[in-house]
C-alpha cells in the first residue's frame, strides 16, 4: 500500500465546518487507534494537530476534532478561519514499528 | 527552546550519497525516538524511517531497504539520514521529525526546517 486516502481538495466558507476523511485498511487505520493528522502551510513544515486518533495537543485549537470509524478517519474543522487554509495530511501506524502517510488534501476557503 | 535544526540543502549527481544531519535542542535527546520524512516538489509526505536514539535501533520503509541508513551520534545530539544510489526522484526536502513521548509512533510534534536535496544527472 503507498498511500492512504484522501480527497485532493475540499473547500468551505469562513465559519462553516468541514470534513476530511483518510481511508485504509484493517492493517493500518482499522487495526489501530494511531492516526494523527498534520496541517501544512507552503514551504513550511508540517504541524502536528491530532494524534491518537482524536487528541490535540497543547494549544491546538479546539476547532480541529478526530475521530475514527472502521478503516476510515476524520478530521473537522469548524467555524473555518482563512488561516486553516493548507493542505492536511494524515498519518497511520502500520505495524512493526513502520508508518504511512495520506495522499493529502488541499482546503481552500472561500 | 526545543528545535529541530537541519543541515543545508544538497545537490548531488544521480547515484551519489547524500547525508542529512539533524541537531536537537532544548530537550534530552535520548528520550525521543527521530523519524525522516520527505517530500518531493508538490507531491505528499513520504515516512522513510525512525532510529530509537537511546539505543539505535532502526526501522526502515521498504521501499528505501539497501539505500537509507539512519543513525546517531548522542554527544552531539544529532540524527542522520544517508541516502545512497541518488536518482532523480529522489529530489525532495527531507525532514527530520519527532516523536512525542506516551502517544503514538507516528505523533511527530517537532519538526525540523527541512534540507532540500536535488539530485541532477
Amino acid at each position: 500500500q503507498s498511500a492512504l486516502t484522501q480527497p485532493a481538495s475540499v473547500s468551505g466558507s469562513p465559519g462553516q465546518s468541514i470534513t476530511i476523511s483518510c481511508t485504509g485498511t484493517s492493517s493500518d487505520v482499522g487495526g489501530y487507534n494511531y492516526v494523527s493528522w498534520y496541517q501544512q502551510h507552503p514551504g513550511k513544515a508540517p504541524k502536528l494537530i491530532i494524534y491518537d486518533v482524536s487528541n490535540r495537543p497543547s494549544g491546538v485549537s479546539n476547532r480541529f476534532s478526530g475521530s475514527k470509524s472502521g478503516n476510515t478517519a476524520s478530521l473537522t474543522i469548524s467555524g473555518l478561519q482563512a488561516e486553516d487554509e493548507a493542505d492536511y495530511y494524515c498519518s497511520s501506524y502500520m505495524g512493526s514499528s513502520t508508518v504511512i502517510f495520506g495522499g493529502g488534501t488541499k482546503l481552500t476557503v472561500l | 527552546q526545543v528545535q529541530l535544526v537541519q543541515s543545508g540543502a544538497e545537490v548531488k549527481k544521480s547515484g551519489a550519497s547524500v547525508k542529512v544531519s539533524c541537531k536537537a535542542s532544548g530537550y534530552t535527546f535520548t528520550s525521543y525516538a527521530m523519524h525522516w520524512v520527505r517530500q518531493a516538489p508538490g507531491q505528499r509526505l513520504e515516512w522513510m524511517g525512525w532510529i530509537n536514539t537511546g539505543d539505535g535501533y532502526t526501522k526502515h520503509s521498504q521501499k528505501f531497504q539497501g539505500r537509507v541508513t539512519i543513525t546517531r551520534d548522542t554527544s552531539a545530539s544529532t540524527a542522520y539520514m544517508e541516502l545512497s544510489s541518488l536518482r532523480y526522484e529522489d529530489t525532495a526536502v527531507y525532514y527530520c521529525a519527532r516523536r512525542g513521548i506516551g502517544v503514538g509512533i507516528n505523533a511527530f510534534d517537532i519538526w525540523g526546517q527541512g534540507t532540500m536535496v536535488t539530485v541532477s544527472s
